[in-house]
Protein backbone atom coordinates (compact mmCIF):
# COMPACT_ATOMS: atom_id res chain seq x y z
CA UNK A 1 0.00 0.00 0.00
CA UNK A 2 1.25 3.52 -0.84
CA UNK A 3 1.73 5.37 1.90
CA UNK A 4 1.23 9.91 1.90
CA UNK A 5 2.50 11.17 -0.47
CA UNK A 6 3.73 15.03 -0.07
CA UNK A 7 5.73 17.90 -2.94
CA UNK A 8 7.93 19.85 -2.58
CA UNK A 9 10.31 18.11 0.38
CA UNK A 10 11.59 21.43 0.84
CA UNK A 11 10.76 25.00 -0.27
CA UNK A 12 12.98 28.07 1.03
CA UNK A 13 11.11 31.59 0.21
CA UNK A 14 11.64 35.27 1.04
CA UNK A 15 9.11 36.73 3.71
CA UNK A 16 5.90 38.16 2.05
CA UNK A 17 5.85 35.44 -0.79
CA UNK A 18 3.50 32.94 -1.89
CA UNK A 19 3.83 28.75 -1.06
CA UNK A 20 1.53 26.07 -1.72
CA UNK A 21 2.33 22.54 -0.61
CA UNK A 22 0.45 19.48 -2.28
CA UNK A 23 -0.49 16.16 -0.11
CA UNK A 24 -2.07 12.88 -2.00
CA UNK A 25 -3.42 10.95 1.30
CA UNK A 26 -3.27 6.91 0.84
CA UNK A 27 -6.05 5.64 -1.37
CA UNK A 28 -9.40 5.32 0.43
CA UNK A 29 -8.77 7.61 3.32
CA UNK A 30 -11.70 9.68 4.34
CA UNK A 31 -10.15 12.27 6.09
CA UNK A 32 -7.11 14.24 5.71
CA UNK A 33 -4.88 16.49 8.53
CA UNK A 34 -2.72 18.97 7.84
CA UNK A 35 -0.46 19.56 10.32
CA UNK A 36 2.27 22.72 11.52
CA UNK A 37 5.48 20.83 13.33
CA UNK A 38 7.48 23.98 14.46
CA UNK A 39 11.77 22.56 15.22
CA UNK A 40 11.13 20.92 18.73
CA UNK A 41 7.31 20.86 19.22
CA UNK A 42 4.85 18.45 18.61
CA UNK A 43 2.78 19.00 15.43
CA UNK A 44 -0.21 21.04 15.92
CA UNK A 45 -3.40 20.23 13.62
CA UNK A 46 -3.83 23.51 11.13
CA UNK A 47 -6.75 21.99 9.00
CA UNK A 48 -9.17 18.48 8.97
CA UNK A 49 -11.04 17.58 6.23
CA UNK A 50 -13.54 14.96 6.38
CA UNK A 51 -14.07 13.99 1.76
CA UNK A 52 -13.92 17.38 0.53
CA UNK A 53 -15.35 19.21 3.51
CA UNK A 54 -13.50 20.96 6.24
CA UNK A 55 -14.00 19.37 9.92
CA UNK A 56 -12.14 21.43 11.64
CA UNK A 57 -9.98 24.77 10.87
CA UNK A 58 -10.12 26.14 14.28
CA UNK A 59 -5.93 26.88 14.47
CA UNK A 60 -5.99 27.69 10.48
CA UNK A 61 -4.53 31.33 10.47
CA UNK A 62 -7.47 32.23 7.93
CA UNK A 63 -5.54 35.30 7.01
CA UNK A 64 -2.90 34.04 5.05
CA UNK A 65 -3.21 30.14 5.08
CA UNK A 66 -5.84 28.50 3.25
CA UNK A 67 -6.50 24.75 1.95
CA UNK A 68 -9.00 22.89 0.09
CA UNK A 69 -9.69 19.22 -1.18
CA UNK A 70 -11.82 20.22 -4.00
CA UNK A 71 -12.44 16.03 -5.09
CA UNK A 72 -12.01 14.55 -1.87
CA UNK A 73 -8.41 13.07 -2.76
CA UNK A 74 -5.67 15.60 -2.86
CA UNK A 75 -5.07 18.70 -1.09
CA UNK A 76 -3.08 21.54 -1.13
CA UNK A 77 -2.48 24.14 1.60
CA UNK A 78 -1.26 27.40 0.60
CA UNK A 79 0.92 30.28 2.76
CA UNK A 80 -0.10 34.16 1.27
CA UNK A 81 2.00 35.94 2.12
CA UNK A 82 4.68 33.98 4.12
CA UNK A 83 6.49 35.43 7.59
CA UNK A 84 9.89 34.29 9.22
CA UNK A 85 7.36 32.42 12.09
CA UNK A 86 5.73 29.82 9.68
CA UNK A 87 9.42 28.15 8.69
CA UNK A 88 8.39 24.84 9.76
CA UNK A 89 7.66 21.40 8.51
CA UNK A 90 3.95 20.96 6.97
CA UNK A 91 2.83 17.37 8.15
CA UNK A 92 -0.06 15.72 5.78
CA UNK A 93 -1.53 12.59 7.58
CA UNK A 94 -4.64 10.65 6.36
CA UNK A 95 -6.37 8.60 8.46
CA UNK A 96 -9.89 5.93 7.30
CA UNK A 97 -11.78 7.61 9.74
CA UNK A 98 -15.13 8.13 8.12
CA UNK A 99 -15.81 5.31 6.61
CA UNK A 100 -17.49 1.87 7.81
CA UNK A 101 -15.18 0.98 10.72
CA UNK A 102 -12.99 3.50 10.51
CA UNK A 103 -9.93 4.01 12.68
CA UNK A 104 -8.63 6.84 13.75
CA UNK A 105 -5.09 5.83 13.90
CA UNK A 106 -3.27 8.76 11.41
CA UNK A 107 -0.23 7.87 8.42
CA UNK A 108 2.12 10.83 8.13
CA UNK A 109 3.78 12.09 5.10
CA UNK A 110 7.72 13.35 4.93
CA UNK A 111 6.30 16.57 5.21
CA UNK A 112 7.56 19.58 3.60
CA UNK A 113 10.25 21.96 5.16
CA UNK A 114 9.45 25.00 4.65
CA UNK A 115 12.09 27.82 5.33
CA UNK A 116 11.08 31.08 5.19
CA UNK A 117 14.19 34.16 5.24
CA UNK B 1 -7.77 24.66 26.23
CA UNK B 2 -7.11 21.03 25.77
CA UNK B 3 -3.15 20.33 26.56
CA UNK B 4 -1.12 17.67 26.26
CA UNK B 5 2.03 17.41 28.60
CA UNK B 6 5.04 15.58 28.02
CA UNK B 7 8.55 14.73 30.30
CA UNK B 8 11.31 14.82 30.18
CA UNK B 9 11.80 16.99 26.77
CA UNK B 10 15.02 15.37 26.34
CA UNK B 11 16.97 11.83 27.63
CA UNK B 12 20.30 10.92 27.33
CA UNK B 13 20.99 6.83 28.23
CA UNK B 14 23.45 4.72 27.44
CA UNK B 15 22.68 1.81 25.21
CA UNK B 16 21.02 -0.88 27.31
CA UNK B 17 19.69 1.08 30.06
CA UNK B 18 15.89 1.64 30.22
CA UNK B 19 14.00 4.50 29.46
CA UNK B 20 10.43 6.13 30.07
CA UNK B 21 8.54 9.31 29.04
CA UNK B 22 5.39 10.22 30.84
CA UNK B 23 2.61 11.87 29.18
CA UNK B 24 -0.47 13.89 30.74
CA UNK B 25 -3.41 15.25 29.69
CA UNK B 26 -5.57 18.05 30.88
CA UNK B 27 -8.97 16.38 30.49
CA UNK B 28 -9.79 12.56 30.79
CA UNK B 29 -9.29 11.01 27.08
CA UNK B 30 -11.53 8.62 25.36
CA UNK B 31 -8.28 6.89 24.25
CA UNK B 32 -4.61 7.25 23.72
CA UNK B 33 -1.95 7.23 20.60
CA UNK B 34 2.06 6.71 20.88
CA UNK B 35 3.87 7.89 17.75
CA UNK B 36 8.27 7.61 16.72
CA UNK B 37 9.46 10.25 14.79
CA UNK B 38 13.09 9.40 13.83
CA UNK B 39 15.79 12.26 13.03
CA UNK B 40 14.51 14.09 9.68
CA UNK B 41 11.37 11.57 9.28
CA UNK B 42 7.91 12.17 10.36
CA UNK B 43 5.48 10.61 12.84
CA UNK B 44 4.99 7.02 12.64
CA UNK B 45 2.23 5.23 14.83
CA UNK B 46 3.03 2.84 17.27
CA UNK B 47 0.21 2.32 19.37
CA UNK B 48 -3.29 3.38 20.55
CA UNK B 49 -4.72 2.53 24.27
CA UNK B 50 -8.23 2.39 24.92
CA UNK B 51 -9.10 0.74 28.17
CA UNK B 52 -8.51 2.29 31.83
CA UNK B 53 -5.54 1.00 33.11
CA UNK B 54 -4.39 -1.15 29.94
CA UNK B 55 -1.12 -2.14 29.57
CA UNK B 56 0.32 -3.01 26.37
CA UNK B 57 3.95 -4.66 25.18
CA UNK B 58 5.74 -4.09 21.62
CA UNK B 59 8.97 -6.45 21.89
CA UNK B 60 11.26 -4.04 24.37
CA UNK B 61 8.04 -1.25 24.60
CA UNK B 62 5.67 -1.04 27.21
CA UNK B 63 2.43 1.19 26.92
CA UNK B 64 0.66 1.99 29.86
CA UNK B 65 -2.91 4.13 30.29
CA UNK B 66 -3.94 5.57 33.80
CA UNK B 67 -6.88 4.21 35.32
CA UNK B 68 -8.55 7.99 35.09
CA UNK B 69 -7.42 7.95 31.41
CA UNK B 70 -5.60 11.36 32.13
CA UNK B 71 -2.10 10.01 31.81
CA UNK B 72 -0.12 7.56 29.95
CA UNK B 73 3.80 6.19 29.46
CA UNK B 74 6.21 4.60 27.48
CA UNK B 75 8.87 2.43 28.82
CA UNK B 76 12.12 1.08 26.64
CA UNK B 77 13.60 -1.81 28.43
CA UNK B 78 17.83 -2.38 27.59
CA UNK B 79 17.81 0.86 24.62
CA UNK B 80 19.27 0.00 21.47
CA UNK B 81 20.69 2.47 19.02
CA UNK B 82 17.30 2.47 16.84
CA UNK B 83 15.53 3.44 19.51
CA UNK B 84 16.73 7.33 18.43
CA UNK B 85 14.29 9.61 18.21
CA UNK B 86 11.16 11.77 19.24
CA UNK B 87 8.30 9.66 20.93
CA UNK B 88 4.83 11.84 21.23
CA UNK B 89 1.81 10.87 22.54
CA UNK B 90 -1.76 11.88 21.41
CA UNK B 91 -5.01 12.44 22.57
CA UNK B 92 -8.15 12.89 20.61
CA UNK B 93 -9.33 16.81 20.40
CA UNK B 94 -12.66 18.02 21.23
CA UNK B 95 -13.94 20.33 18.81
CA UNK B 96 -17.46 21.82 18.59
CA UNK B 97 -20.09 19.00 19.70
CA UNK B 98 -17.54 16.56 20.11
CA UNK B 99 -14.94 14.21 19.05
CA UNK B 100 -13.70 14.64 15.61
CA UNK B 101 -11.40 12.54 14.94
CA UNK B 102 -8.35 15.52 15.79
CA UNK B 103 -5.17 14.72 17.55
CA UNK B 104 -3.82 16.76 20.26
CA UNK B 105 0.13 15.96 20.82
CA UNK B 106 2.11 16.61 22.96
CA UNK B 107 5.54 18.47 22.77
CA UNK B 108 7.27 14.84 22.61
CA UNK B 109 10.31 13.29 24.41
CA UNK B 110 13.88 12.63 22.53
CA UNK B 111 15.89 10.02 22.84
CA UNK B 112 19.37 10.09 22.34
CA UNK B 113 21.55 6.70 22.84
CA UNK B 114 25.03 6.52 23.34
CA UNK B 115 26.32 3.00 21.56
Amino acid sequence: EAGVAQSPRYKIIEKRQSVAFWCNPISGHATLYWYQQILGQGPKLLIQFQNNGVVDDSQLPKDRFSAERLKGVDSTLKIQPAKLEDSAVYLCASSSLGRAGGRNTQYFGPGTRLTVL
Amino acid sequence: GQQVMQIPQYQHVQEGEDFTTYCNSSTTLSNIQWYKQRPGGHPVFLIQLVKSGEVKKQKRLTFQFGEAKKNSSLHITATQTTDVGTYFCAGPGVYGSGNTGKLIFGQGTTLQVKP
